[in-house]
Parts: C-alpha cells; structure tokens; sequence
C-alpha cells in the first residue's frame, strides 16, 4: 500500500531549527516533494529531492534517504511567518500519482 | 506568469446538487490536477489531465469527474453532491515535476 508519516504537530522558539520528519511506504518512489501551506492557502512548493542527499535552499533544506524510505525538511532561524502546515509528498513511480501526508502544523513561539 | 486561477472561491450547494468547478492553469503546463482536501484527509488526489486525456485517476466515487479543454482550463463535476463532500478542492498545474496550486475552492454541502 502507499503510506506517508509526518508528525501531526510540532513547536519551535523564533530564531531556533526545527526538522520535520517524513517517512514512507509506496510501491514505487519517483521523488519527494515539500510544500508549505498558510491556513487558509494553498500549498506553495519548497522543495524537491529525487536522489539522497541534502538540498538547501536559504533557510529550508530538505534530506532524502531512498533506502530507509525517509525525508526530513530542515527549518533554520526560524521567523513568526513559517507558523505553517508543512507536507510531505511522493510521486509513486508505478502509478505516477501524487501522494500527500497529511501535513505537520508547525507552531512558532516569540 | 499569471499563477492558477480557480473559480468559485467559495460555494454552498445542498445533498442532491451537482457543482461544477473551474480552474485555468499557468499558461504554458499542459498538466492539471486536483485533489480533495479536508482536515481529516489531508490533500487526497482526484484526478490528473493531460492534454486533454485523463492520466490518472485516484480513490474516489464516480459522482467526481473531470475534463480537460484544448486551452488546458479544467473543470470538475461532483454530482448528487453528499455533506461529506464539504471540502476544499485544489487544482494544481505542472510543466515537469513541480505543482503548482491556485486558491481553491471551498465548497460547503448542507
């Protein structure tokens, strides 16, 4: 079957760093996505990882391992504004959807 | 570039309606998608269009249907609409792997 796990809530200090972890189960693996959702919008795309490694992109960076089935997304200096849902996301190779967790509501504390 | 445009913003329909959706992707993407979003679910996939051809399809009932027009706009028909259709329905569009999503729609079902 196809599974994506993500923690449902998690708090962190403004300033701070934050990893959000993601890991999952599907038949096929043709990359991970994270996107970021303010209440009340739509997703807007972070990232992207098709093979393992770290990608980083100012602030956020996103980390892949394909063989334990897991992704994290790294949140450093962390500012009021990234008060957000963040959601996992993979592309199953054998029927190329699009499958979403159910998203990690992230708090930021002053 | 002009981003996803989705039409309605918002709309309330009674059990036994039927409700048609609109979306205009980012000129130039040829792929459409669109899912379902709820607080319980998560973002869970409907279908995905192409050219006009319906590539994907996900879980739901066949009162969910789509259709994708030669200027790549889509619309979705949901019919007999029932309350747990309430939801938001996003509609994302995508030139390679990234998507894209406009505001969606959120639609009430009393």
């Amino acid at each position: 079957g196809q599974n994506i796990d993500q923690p449902t809530e998690m708090t962190a200090t403004e300033g701070a760093i934050v990893q959000i972890n993601c890991t999952y189960q599907t038949s096929g693996f043709n990359g991970l996505f994270w996107y970021q959702q303010h209440a009340g919008e739509a997703p807007t795309f972070l990232s992207y990882n098709v093979l393992d490694g770290l990608e980083e992109k100012g602030r956020f960076s996103s980390f892949l391992s394909r063989s334990k089935g897991y992704s994290y997304l790294l949140l450093k200096e962390l500012q009021m504004k990234d008060s957000a849902s963040y959601l996992c996301a993979v592309r199953d190779e054998g029927d190329d959807k699009i499958i979403f967790g159910k998203g990690t509501r992230l708090h930021i504390l002053p | 570039k002009a981003g996803v445009t989705q039409t309605p913003r918002y709309l309330i329909k009674t059990r036994g309606q039927q409700v048609t959706l609109s979306c205009s992707p980012i000129s130039g993407h040829r792929s459409v998608s669109w899912y379902q979003q709820t607080p319980g679910q998560g973002l869970q996939f409907l279908f995905e269009y192409f050219s006009e051809t319906q590539r994907n399809k996900g879980n739901f009932p066949g009162r969910f249907s789509g259709r994708q027009f030669s200027n790549s706009r889509s619309e979705m028909n949901v019919s007999t609409l029932e309350l747990g259709d309430s939801a938001l329905y996003l509609c994302a569009s995508s030139q390679q792997e990234t998507q894209y999503f406009g505001p969606g729609t959120r639609l009430l079902v009393l």
